[in-house]
């Protein structure tokens, strides 16, 4: 598709399983972006991907995170021993280029909603 | 408290009036960008002000960037009910590499 594509777009997991979020970037951005929004709050960075660079990790909560991008386009989001803390929207975004600083535009996905029972 | 701080935090108004938010941030920035958020999900990008400007329009948005106060203002003019959604500003901070540090957002409701 043309645009960010997440999946799933709802999860319920049990308080303690592993869950993993995926995230298609439009085609050819080289910047990779995660967030997590809590209900009713604003975003907060995990993590950041670009072309072949060492992710910038520093936004992930604790070391139950952890995030991959394959081939430069794919990435996942794994979440280990999930907790109901965890419960939140994941935000994905790409865009052209590094992203922020140099200005390019940044395109998000529609999150995917995440339950921890 | 957050780079990015957005005043109010809800704003209530009547289809036809202008609305007008408010955003504060602490440290330096490369630009500043601001997005519309629908029931809970994606955001869409509304626009981007870079910090050497101080003011970008875009259709019925207008944005303004005062980097001496720190801060930045968002006026939706005319205001439409298409338009109740939350609204939040990014900052590009220039000592915190590329990522975008976004605010809690204002909520707007635009009643018809």
């Amino acid at each position: 598709g043309a645009g960010v594509s997440q999946s799933p777009s709802n999860k319920v997991t049990e308080k303690g399983k592993d869950v993993e979020l995926r995230c298609d970037p439009i085609s050819g951005h080289t910047a990779l972006y995660w967030y997590r929004q809590s209900l009713g709050q604003g975003l907060e960075f995990l993590i950041y991907f670009q072309g072949n660079s060492a992710p910038d990790k520093s936004g992930l909560p604790s070391d139950r995170f952890s995030a991959e991008r394959t081939g430069g386009s794919v990435s996942t989001l794994t979440i280990q021993r999930t907790q109901q803390e965890d419960s939140a929207v994941y935000l994905c975004a790409s865009s052209l280029g590094p992203g922020a600083s140099s200005g390019n535009t940044i395109y998000f996905g529609e999150g995917s909603w995440l339950t921890v029972v | 408290s957050q780079q990015g701080e957005e005043d109010p935090q809800a704003l209530s108004i009547q289809e036809g009036e202008n609305a007008t938010m408010n955003c504060s941030y602490k440290t330096s920035i490369n630009n500043l960008q601001w997005y519309r958020q629908n029931s809970g999900r994606g955001l869409v990008h509304l626009i981007l002000i870079r910090s050497n400007e101080r003011e970008k329009h875009s259709g019925r948005l207008r944005v303004t960037l005062d980097t001496s106060k720190k801060s930045s203002s968002l006026l939706i003019t005319a205001s439409r009910a298409a338009d109740t959604a939350s609204y939040f500003c990014a900052t590009d901070v220039r000592a915190a590499g590329n990522k975008l540090t976004f605010g809690g957002g204002t909520r707007v409701l635009v009643k018809p």
